[in-house]
């Protein structure tokens, strides 16, 4: 069965230090992958897409940044937070844009 | 830019009551729509995915429904449980990656 991890699970960073969160699918092979922000109240939104290695999409335009060294793993970075930066990571998977979104666990990223 | 709307932001009921969340689209170009869970501080857990061309789904005690032409979908839970609490998420797909959430509603079940 597939198994999508995250981690760190929480994280507190000061304003303009940098962040590398990770998150590795397991169990599928070219996944299609996601990464997205929760604020409090607010709905999910959609960062970045990535149909492969190397195959970045950007929907919002932010100080952060994702790569997608390998085939299952998918990296969120930023070289400097901003207090706005604060929220829930979450990455998620497909086999195909068509099908079902399967969600991890979610990194609590707070910036102080 | 498609906009997705769940009414009411949050809801109780009493243990064993059916009930059914709400969730409204503004384009019905819409490739699929799915259902989530979420528990706090947790990730999203998938419950149901209607393709444009099916009119609903179930799963157990859930069932899903979805009509493009209204710009509707309504998730039925029946014979509702302590152990439903939670934020129930929807999300509209036009294909090509591009997915639209709602911002939710949270259900508490009263024992």
């Amino acid at each position: 069965s597939q198994t999508i991890h995250q981690w760190p699970a929480t994280l507190v960073q000061p304003v303009g230090s940098p962040l590398s969160l990770e998150c590795t699918v397991e169990g599928t092979s070219n996944p299609n992958l996601y990464w997205y922000r929760q604020a409090a109240g607010r709905g999910l939104q959609l960062l970045f897409y990535s149909i492969g290695i190397d195959q970045i999409s950007s929907e919002v335009p932010q100080n952060l940044s994702a790569s997608r060294p390998q085939d299952r793993q998918f990296i969120l970075s930023s070289k400097k937070l901003l207090l706005s930066d604060s929220g829930f990571y979450l990455c998620a998977w497909n086999v195909d844009w068509a099908y079902e979104q399967y969600f991890g666990p979610g990194t609590r990223l707070t910036v102080t | 830019k498609q906009e997705v709307t769940q009414i009411p932001a949050a809801l109780s009921v009493p243990e064993g009551e059916n009930l059914v969340l709400n969730c409204s689209f503004t384009d019905s170009a819409i490739y699929n729509l799915q259902w989530f869970r979420q528990d706090p501080g947790k990730g999203l857990t998938s419950l149901l995915l209607i393709q444009s061309s099916q009119r609903e789904q179930t799963s157990g005690r859930l069932n899903a429904s979805l009509d493009k032409s209204s710009g509707r979908s309504t998730l039925y839970i029946a014979a509702s449980q302590p152990g439903d609490s939670a934020t129930y998420l929807c999300a509209a797909s036009r294909g090509g990656n591009q997915f639209y959430f709602g911002t939710g509603t949270s259900l508490t079940v009263i024992p």
